[in-house]
């Protein structure tokens, strides 16, 4: 079975801290996604990757950053946490959109952020 | 931009009862996902559907694909409780750096015994 793993399940952070969310996947897939989750906002992509050292930005990447230096592990970093990044944020992984393969996100999770 | 939107929002059904969700899509795409997701957890893959006319079915869960319509359909038979949970769809495309999944905003649904 796919695994993907997010490092924190909860964490509380003061406004103006570093923030960062750690998410790895265990089937060797191409691309990675973070996510935020919130209510009646559904899901929305922040920010996505391709390969290693590779990034895109997705809808709302204003305040965050990403790091993908191995294959199997995406970071999502808040320079300087505010309250409005409170959310959940999901993590997921896909192989690439070729072939017979499905494009299928399966998911971490989930880390439940409060920026005070 | 591809929008994609889900109808109804909330959903309150009783058991025994069948009902359909729906999900437009405003742009053109052939692969469209429905995920289930539990209060507090993730989100848990139902049904991948990759062509226009594509239905898939799991206990009472059916999930069809009219890509010309731009238009998915979750329908449910005979609701048990345990298919309380939040439904979101998800419509793909593809981009010159790949492909990326946007997702409608969910249904909520909720049945009562």
């Amino acid at each position: 079975d796919v695994k993907v793993t997010q490092s924190s399940r909860y964490l509380v952070k003061r406004t103006g801290e570093k923030v960062f969310l750690e998410c790895v996947q265990d089937m060797d897939h191409e691309n990675m996604f973070w996510y935020r989750q919130d209510p009646g906002l559904g899901l929305r992509l922040i920010y996505f990757s391709y390969d290693v050292k590779m990034k895109e930005k997705g809808d709302i990447p204003e305040g965050y950053s990403v790091s993908r230096e191995k294959k199997e592990r995406f970071s999502l970093i808040l320079e300087s946490a505010s309250t409005n990044q409170t959310s959940m944020y999901l993590c997921a992984s896909s192989s690439a959109w070729t072939g017979a393969r499905t494009g299928e996100l399966f998911f971490g999770e989930g880390s439940r952020l409060t920026v005070l | 931009e591809l929008k994609v939107e889900q109808n109804p929002l909330f959903l309150s059904m009783q058991e025994g009862k069948n009902y359909t969700i729906y999900c437009n899509y405003s742009t053109t795409s052939d692969r469209l996902y429905w995920y289930r997701q539990d209060p507090g957890k993730s989100l848990e893959s139902l049904f991948v559907l990759l062509s226009n006319g594509a239905v898939k079915q799991e206990g009472r869960l059916m999930a069809s694909l009219d890509t010309k319509a731009r238009l998915s359909t979750l329908h449910i038979t005979a609701a048990v409780h345990d298919l309380s949970a939040t439904y979101f769809c998800a419509v793909a495309r593809w981009e010159t750096s790949g492909s990326r999944l946007t997702f409608g905003e969910g249904t909520q649904l909720t049945v009562n015994p």
